[in-house]
Order: structure tokens, then sequence, then C-alpha cells
């Protein structure tokens, strides 16, 4: 198993452009989690999913957008870009609520500037 | 509404002498907890989980946490430091009125001086 995967590892882009994270587990898990992490932060949610078709908003979504058309995958789409959406993105899943563990994928590093 | 609050955002240790990461958490539901840990430029590794059963709870690495309802604290604890132990840790709650959401502290830095 390949766990969770993240793509691309580092990004920096220009203010106003747009780009897609990618993030896909090979696990069949439910549960999927787009998070945030922004320096001497914790993770704040911005996205999450618990199964193909339904997606909620986290306490940070504005800005980004989600789609989960199959179990394995889980794209964050940032439309237009802002410096305050520089910050490093991990993509999780959970089998089910009761597991309760999260597997982190290893973090996407984007910079707008 | 939930939270976590790590109290110390750096610790600093000897190698080979104990280690006491604080986490306190505010929660009007059965709480389940978490520690992460995280290594340079890597993703986060669950250490240990409570889930209501025992209070003790017992995770990777020699690490183990303690719940305390009445404290409202889940501190996390390593008889003997080592250093692969430096790396940041992360103590997550999740409430069963949250459902599939997870809170995060902001973190505790642990430094391992040899």
């Amino acid at each position: 198993n390949a766990g969770v995967t993240q793509t691309p590892k580092f990004r920096i882009l220009k203010i106003g452009q747009s780009m897609t994270l990618q993030c896909a587990q090979d696990m069949n898990h439910n549960y999927m989690y787009w998070y945030r992490q922004d320096p001497g932060m914790g993770l704040k949610l911005i996205y999450y999913s618990v199964g193909a078709g339904i997606t909620d908003k986290g306490e940070v979504p504005n800005g980004y957008n989600v789609s989960r058309s199959t179990t394995e995958d889980f794209p964050l789409r940032l439309e237009l870009a802002a410096p305050s959406q520089t910050s490093v993105y991990f993509c999780a899943s959970l089998a089910q609520p009761s597991s309760y563990e999260q597997y982190f994928g290893p973090g996407t590093r984007l910079t707008v500037t | 509404a939930q939270s976590v609050t790590q109290l110390d955002s750096h610790v600093s240790v000897s190698e080979g002498t104990p280690v006491l990461l604080r986490c306190n958490y505010s929660s009007s539901y059965s709480p389940s907890l978490f520690w992460y840990v995280q290594h340079p430029n890597k993703g986060l590794q669950l250490l240990l989980k409570y889930t209501s059963a025992a209070t003790l709870v017992k995770g990777i690495n020699g690490f183990e946490a303690e719940f305390k309802k009445s404290e409202t604290s889940f501190h996390l604890t390593k008889p003997s430091a080592h250093m692969s132990d430096a790396a940041e840790y992360f103590c997550v709650v999740r409430t069963s009125n949250t459902g599939n959401q997870f809170y995060f502290g902001t973190g505790t830095s642990l430094t391992v001086i040899p």
C-alpha cells in the first residue's frame, strides 16, 4: 500500500493563479480531509468528505473548493491564489469514524507571491 | 465548542531524562484524544489515542498519556528521551458531537540535548 499520496510536493504560485492539489489513498477509506498548517500553528481543517459525492466545509474553507468523485481521490482546488494561502497542505484519510486514526500524506508546500 | 491547548510551545530535555508534554482540552461532550508526532518535513504519525477505554494509554516508542477528566488534561510522557524523539507533537481532540472533525493544538516542539 502506498497509503496517502500528495502531489506536488512544492509549488510556487503567483497571485491570482489557480491550481489543484492532488490527494489519493489506496486503503479504501471513506473519510478524507484537507488541512492547512501555518508556521507555529496546528492544523486547520479546510474541507472533508465522508464518501464519494459528499463533501463538507471545515474551519477555513474560504478560497478553496473540493470534489470527491471516487473513493480514492480528493483534490483541493485554489481558484484565485492569495498570499494568505501560503501554507503547507496535508491530506488525510480515515477508515471510519470509530477507527479514529487518520493517515496523513507527506504534505504540499505552497507559496503564493 | 471544543478546543485544545498545548501549554508549552517548546520543550528541551537532555537525552535520557523524562519527557512531559502538556495538553488540556475543552469539550462539552465525550472526547477522543490523540497525540501525533511530526518529524521535520514529514507527515503526521499517530503516537497514541484515548477512546473512552483505559485512561492510561500506551503508544509507540515508549510514549504514554493519561486521560484525566477532572483536570481536562491528556499529558504525554516518556520516561527517557532519545535523540530520535526530537520532533513536533500535536494534541488532537475529537468529540462525539463533531463526528468527523478533529481539532489540533498548536504543537509543542521537543528538543533533545545530547
